[in-house]
């Protein structure tokens, strides 16, 4: 059984830019979560996704989007990216109605 | 914004020793889980205590938990060279519509020397 997992693991953008990262659930679980982790912090909650629909929303702004397909997997954007935006972003899924989360192996963002 | 405030940022100890990370959360919870890190890569889920309960084991973690403080505490006894890694706690609350939403602290990052 395979768990959560992302892509790319790298990806290097430059100010302005946009970027899509992709996550597959782990097999059940059909809620996703999104979180970024900078530098030496902890993670911050983006959004959360079920039955295709943005759930619950972080502080972040609107540049940050997501979408769920039928398949439960997920996609998070980020539109005129900032230096500030460089940060390890972490898919998280769970079977609704469950308070564990399951973390995948996160993609590393560089904005230069 | 992050709830939860580990306590130390960094702990050094000698292969063998015992390590007690410590977190204080602000908001009451649901339930409060830690989790560990290794080099930026994803979190891994360690253990888990509920809100109705004081203290949990799992292998060599020891979990406690005081609602009435607010805080809970990580021992890893007995630590390895394979232990190093950035230890987190996350308070877990529910935010409706049978969501729950779980808040980070920074982190203890955690170095055992062989």
């Amino acid at each position: 059984d395979a768990g959560v997992t992302q892509s790319p693991t790298h990806l290097i953008k430059t100010r302005g830019q946009q970027v899509t990262l992709r996550c597959s659930p782990k097999s059940g679980h059909d809620t996703v979560s999104w979180y970024q982790q900078a530098l030496g912090q902890g993670p911050q909650f983006i959004f959360q996704y079920y039955e295709e629909e943005e759930r619950q929303r972080g502080n972040f702004p609107d540049r940050f989007s997501g979408h769920q397909f039928p398949n439960y997997s997920s996609e998070l954007n980020v539109n005129a990216l900032l230096l500030g935006d460089s940060a390890l972003y972490l898919c998280a899924s769970s079977p609704t109605g469950t308070d564990t989360q399951y973390f995948g192996p996160g993609t590393r963002l560089t904005v230069l | 914004s992050q709830q939860g405030e580990e306590d130390p940022q960094a702990l050094s100890i000698q292969e063998g020793e015992n390590a007690t990370m410590n977190c204080s959360y602000k908001t009451s919870i649901n339930n409060l889980q830690w989790y560990r890190q290794n080099s930026g890569r994803g979190l891994v889920h360690l253990i888990l205590i509920r809100s109705n309960e004081r203290e949990k084991h799992s292998g060599r973690l020891r979990v406690t938990l005081d609602t009435s403080k607010k805080s809970s505490s990580l021992l890893i006894t007995a630590s390895r060279a394979a232990d190093t890694a950035s230890y987190f706690c996350a308070t877990v609350a529910p935010s409706g519509a049978g969501s729950y939403q779980l808040t980070f602290g920074k982190g203890t990052k955690l170095s055992v020397i062989p």
